[in-house]
């Protein structure tokens, strides 16, 4: 069956530093890939989505590009803010009838 | 704009104890969900709604039950309330579900519950 596997956090940095958190993915035929994002106390929210390969997501300075060559939809962000912290989920949508998330990531940006 | 709106916020429940989990969105979608949040564990789907008068159990669905009341409203019943259950519970929907749909899911801001 589908399956996402993201790196365990959680991930400190400091402001201004860059951000990758790695994603990668098992599935049949071409799914569609998704970052979700959940700040605190919050549910989560698209942050941005790949329907194809080679495509980039972007969204609020985050990018992912979808490699199918490596299965991988990692997320990155060339200067983080301590706005950014939150909790980032990896998802795909294959051909089942609702979406598979990976465990997410915590990122914590200190000033 | 109020989107998915789940009640209560917060919530402490006795072992054995039970209630109703409410979930209401605006947004017109055929599908809506429960899922279930716990530390190390992501999200588990407990169950699914495809469409309004439909319902099917998720990854982690014993212990609960839904009603689609219509197609606004999607309720999660914990009947006999564990202290395994304590977790953070999110509502979402979306438009579709389906093979050939992208199934973008709008979220609820969660319901914490304790069971003592």
């Amino acid at each position: 069956g589908d399956s996402v596997t993201q790196m365990e956090g959680p991930v400190t940095l400091s402001e201004e530093a860059f951000l990758t958190i790695n994603c990668t993915y098992t599935a049949t035929g071409y799914p569609s890939l998704f970052w979700y994002v959940q700040y605190p106390g919050e549910g989560l929210q698209l942050l941005l989505k790949a329907t194809k390969a080679d495509d980039k997501g972007s969204n609020k300075g985050f990018e992912a590009t979808y490699r199918k060559e490596t299965t991988s939809f990692h997320l990155e962000k060339g200067s983080v803010q301590v706005s950014d912290s939150a909790v980032y989920f990896c998802a795909l949508k294959g051909g089942s009838y609702i979406p598979t998330f990976g465990r997410g990531t915590s990122l914590i940006v200190h000033p | 704009n109020a989107g998915v709106t789940q009640t209560p916020k917060f919530q402490v429940l006795k072992t054995g104890q039970s209630m109703t989990l409410q979930c209401a969105q605006d947004m017109n979608h055929n599908s809506m969900y429960w899922y279930r949040q716990d530390p190390g564990m992501g999200l588990r789907l407990i169950y699914y709604s495809a469409s309004e008068g439909t319902t099917d159990k998720g990854e982690v669905p014993n212990g609960y039950n839904v009603s689609r009341l219509n197609k606004r409203e999607f309720s999660l019943r914990l009947e006999s309330a564990a202290p395994s259950q304590t977790s953070v519970y999110f509502c979402a929907s979306s438009v579709r579900p389906g093979p050939l749909s992208m199934n973008i899911q709008y979220f609820g801001a969660g319901t914490r519950l304790s069971v003592l």
